[in-house]
């Protein structure tokens, strides 16, 4: 789906450096979430966004994980400092009348 | 929140073959939704289906609310059908099933 582009699509760091994961949708939508994939855990909500204001982060996994939502139009996760168990592939997603639709996420790798 | 349950959790096909792909929920919904991740992990949003049916192409689904669960059909399967086939059930958030694998072998 069009509607949403991640950058970057592939991000190799390095224990404890920061990662900023970023989101820009298109317009049109209401809410915007952040996912994370993982073989283990498939995939989990990590916060949610509706009109711009963070409205759960229950899934945030811990303090280390931060989200904004400065505009409509972008969004940021960002991870600092980053941990190897962070590896994964993280998507951004909108909601246009309850429909989501997925960016093509960014593969993430900590060493 | 709602549990999703998807079965079976790995499908291997013939090119041709037509097969069903079930999604139980625990708790009353007003929108489900199923998607398909390809083999490169892009995810595209292949129905909005809260309840009846609907058909795109070769793929149909149907939702029975009341019975909580929904089937995804695959007529004349295509080596292009493989990949993750996700359910997913929306209360306040959207809550993903573990996923069925679908392989299509020529």
């Amino acid at each position: 789906d069009a509607g949403v582009i991640q950058s970057p699509r592939h991000e190799v760091t390095e224990m404890g450096q920061e990662v900023t994961l970023r989101c820009k949708p298109i317009s049109g939508h209401n809410s915007l979430f952040w996912y994370r994939q993982t073989m283990m855990r498939g995939l989990e909500l990590l916060i949610y966004f509706n009109n711009n204001v963070p409205i759960d982060d229950s899934g945030m996994p811990e303090d280390r994980f931060s989200a904004k939502m400065p505009n409509a139009s972008f969004s940021t996760l960002k991870i600092q400092p980053s941990e190897p168990r962070d590896s994964a592939v993280y998507f951004c997603a909108i909601a246009i009348n309850e429909k989501l639709f997925f960016g093509s996420g960014t593969q993430l790798s900590v060493l | 929140g709602i549990q999703v349950e998807q079965s079976p959790p790995d499908l291997i096909l013939q090119e041709g073959a037509n097969s069903t792909l079930r999604c139980n929920f625990s708790d009353s919904v007003n929108n489900l939704q199923w998607f398909h991740q390809n083999p490169w992990g892009q995810l595209i949003n292949l129905f909005y289906i809260p309840s009846g049916t609907k058909q795109n192409g070769r793929l149909s689904a149907t939702t029975v609310a009341t019975e909580r669960y929904s089937l995804l059909y695959i007529s004349s399967s295509q080596t292009t059908d493989s990949g993750v086939y996700f359910c997913a059930v929306y209360d306040y958030k959207l809550s993903f099933g573990a996923g069925t694998t679908v392989t299509v072998r020529a």
